[in-house]
């Protein structure tokens, strides 16, 4: 079956960049995506990647895929305070119902 | 264009009570998803509906919790006997097509 792992937990300094990483297992992935979460909200779509791409950058935001190793990254450049949160990485494949899988969530902390 | 709306944001239920969490998905989205995520974790998904149909309802328990999306009106997860481990935030996610899932704010249902 399907299976997203992500480390629990990130610090960083306010302005360095943060990497986020994730692994995957199901090679018939579609779709990556990343969300993020804020304490007591929903969850924000940030950015998604389709498996035939190795690299999207949206502003501060830059998504690798290594579709060989089964490794996505998000990256977040000048990280700021308000990054503070919990970034969940998610794939689809197309042939379970379009339905997504998520990782556990790393809970990222920017400091000053 | 409001996003997902989902209601109650929180809903407190005796055991043995029932529980209707509702959602709204986007204007123009015919595809929703029920996910639970429980503290500390990733959001685990439910079922996945199109209009007046259940299309895949893999994630859900098989006693108690039923879901349906009617013509007319919002998506309601309905769950009988709340039992103290359905204590978890609830949330729907609604979709134009099989790509973007955009969340709602979740419901919190505490069991007490």
């Amino acid at each position: 079956g399907e299976d997203v792992e992500q480390s629990l937990f990130l610090s960083v300094r306010e302005g360095d960049s943060s990497v986020i990483n994730c692994t995957y297992t199901d090679s018939s992935s579609t779709y990556l995506y990343w969300y993020k979460q804020e304490p007591g909200a929903g969850l924000q779509l940030l950015t998604y990647i389709f498996s035939n791409m190795d690299m999207k950058q949206d502003q501060r935001l830059t998504v690798l895929l290594n579709k060989k190793d089964k490794h996505l990254s998000l990256r977040i450049a000048d990280t700021q305070t308000g990054d503070s949160a919990i970034y969940f990485c998610a794939e689809r494949n197309t042939g379970t119902a379009s339905k997504l899988t998520f990782g556990t969530g790393t809970r990222l902390q920017v400091t000053l | 264009n409001a996003g997902v709306m989902q209601n109650p944001r929180h809903l407190v239920r005796r055991r043995g009570q029932e529980a209707r969490l509702r959602c709204s998905p986007m204007k123009g989205h015919s595809h929703v998803y029920w996910y639970r995520q429980l503290p500390e974790e990733g959001l685990k998904f439910m079922v996945y509906l199109q209009k007046e149909n259940i299309i895949d309802e893999s994630g859900m328990p098989k006693e108690r919790f039923s879901a349906e999306f009617p013509k007319e009106g919002p998506s309601i997860l309905r769950i009988q006997q709340v039992v103290r481990g359905d204590s978890a935030a609830y949330f729907c996610a609604s979709s134009p097509t099989s790509t973007e899932a955009f969340f709602g704010q979740g419901t919190r249902l505490t069991v007490v």
